[in-house]
């Protein structure tokens, strides 16, 4: 079975700009989570989608959004970059997302640069 | 507020030689506890996750855990490193009573082995 799938891997945008990231979950698995991991703040919760419904989300501003399709297949979309947004982006699916019980399986991550 | 402290930031291992890394947590009422691994520009993987019972965790690659409760702690630890070992190794909690799959990280504790 494939895993998670992100793609860009990698990604070089200038301030002022937008982006969007996607994530394709296993296979059967109906929740994605997204995360941002910085070498300062470390690994944060952003927000989390089930059954293209924003369930549960991280403290970002609302420059950061997304959304999940019938699919499961999640975007992530974060406007007007600034510096600070630099970052691994991550995404995990979870199989059922009906409580914190089930496994995160992650993705490798998008690589986000901002100039 | 939930937190989660890796004390450690780098822990430098012989080959062969036991590790333990510490993990301490703060939360209201006993979390779900994991911990996982990060290669350089990988995602993560689940090492192991405890959710009750049996305070002895067996996890992948020759790791095991041991919540304790009266230390908050889900210390890792694994009888004879590889030099494979090498990577980042992260702690986390997540909500038992809480839809959603929200994870709280820590800052990460980087293991390098020598030979």
């Amino acid at each position: 079975k494939a895993g998670v799938t992100q793609t860009p891997r990698y990604l070089i945008k200038t301030r002022g700009q937008q982006v969007t990231l996607s994530c394709s979950p296993i296979s059967g698995h109906r929740s994605v989570s997204w995360y941002q991991q910085t070498p300062g703040q470390g690994l944060q919760f952003l927000f989390e989608y089930f059954s293209e419904t924003q369930r549960n989300k991280g403290n970002f501003p609302g420059r950061f959004s997304g959304r999940q399709f019938s699919n499961s297949r999640s975007e992530m979309n974060v406007s007007t970059l600034e510096l600070g947004d630099s970052a691994l982006y991550l995404c995990a699916s979870t199989i059922v997302g009906g409580a914190s019980t089930d496994t995160q399986y992650f993705g490798p991550g998008t690589r986000l640069t901002v100039l | 507020a939930q937190s989660v402290t890796q004390p450690d930031i780098h822990i430098t291992v012989s080959e062969g030689a036991s590790l333990e890394l510490r993990c301490n947590y703060s939360y209201g009422a006993t979390p779900y506890l994991f911990w996982y691994v990060q290669s350089p520009g990988q995602g993560l993987q689940l090492l192991l996750k405890y959710f009750s019972g049996d305070t002895l965790v067996q996890g992948i690659k020759g790791f095991e855990a041991e919540f304790k409760r009266s230390q908050s702690s889900f210390n890792l630890r694994k009888p004879s490193v590889h030099w494979s070992d090498a990577a980042e190794y992260f702690c986390a909690v997540g909500s038992p009573n809480q839809a959603g799959t929200a994870l709280i990280f820590g800052k990460g504790t980087t293991l390098s082995v020598s030979s």
